[in-house]
């Protein structure tokens, strides 16, 4: 089975705030996404990433950055995070272009 | 038009009775379709996929495509109280490794 983990389900962070997000998934899947979802609106693909090093925009990529030194291991960054960045945010992993993803368990963020 | 559409419901149906989700895309080049399950408070997780026109069963799930008329549905025999939740359609079109979700339909199975 697919695991993916990420670093925390719930964190509490202050306007301006510099935030890192991280996942990990265990079986060695090349392609790794963040998404964010909100009521209404649903889920959103933020930044995602093909290899090792390399990352591509998504629908919704200002005010976030990514970073991916490891196969294994996705990072989201807030920079400066806001309020509007309340959210859960979900990474998800898939072993080719086309294939199924699989989530991890979230982390709800609220920005104060 | 948004690219994948669902009702979002809440859609009420017996124990027992068959459930149908439905959801419809905007384009003909998407290729392969996928529904996902998220309880409240969880991620999604993935149901079954359908790549080619037609039905496929896995158990009580049977996914329907049809490309020339644009949707595809989730049937789910036998409700169950435990299938309440929300059923996320998603697509993928060629050409990159992008998934468009639907903004989900909530079904509540009632005893």
């Amino acid at each position: 089975d697919v695991k993916v983990t990420q670093s925390s389900r719930y964190l509490v962070k202050r306007t301006g705030e510099k935030v890192f997000l991280e996942c990990v998934q265990d079986m060695d899947h090349e392609n790794m996404f963040w998404y964010r979802q909100d009521p209404g609106l649903g889920l959103r693909l933020i930044y995602f990433s093909y290899d090792v090093k390399m990352k591509e925009k998504g629908d919704i990529p200002e005010g976030y950055s990514v970073s991916r030194e490891k196969k294994e291991r996705f990072s989201l960054i807030l920079e400066s995070a806001s309020t509007n960045q309340t959210s859960m945010y979900l990474c998800a992993t898939s072993s080719g272009s086309g294939n199924e993803q699989f989530f991890g368990p979230g982390t709800r963020l609220t920005v104060l | 038009q948004k690219e994948v559409e669902q009702n979002s419901g809440p859609l009420s149906v017996p124990e027992g009775a068959i459930a149908s989700l439905n959801c419809t895309y905007s384009d003909r080049v998407s290729q392969s379709f996928f529904w996902y399950r998220q309880y409240s408070g969880k991620s999604p997780e993935l149901i079954m996929s359908i790549y080619s026109n037609g039905d496929k069963e896995d158990g009580r799930f049977t996914a329907q495509l049809n490309k020339a008329s644009q949707y595809v549905s989730l049937l789910i025999r036998d409700s169950q109280p435990s299938d309440s939740a929300t059923y996320l359609c998603a697509r993928f079109t060629g050409g990159g490794n992008k998934l468009t979700f639907g903004t989900g339909t909530q079904l509540k199975v009632e005893l």
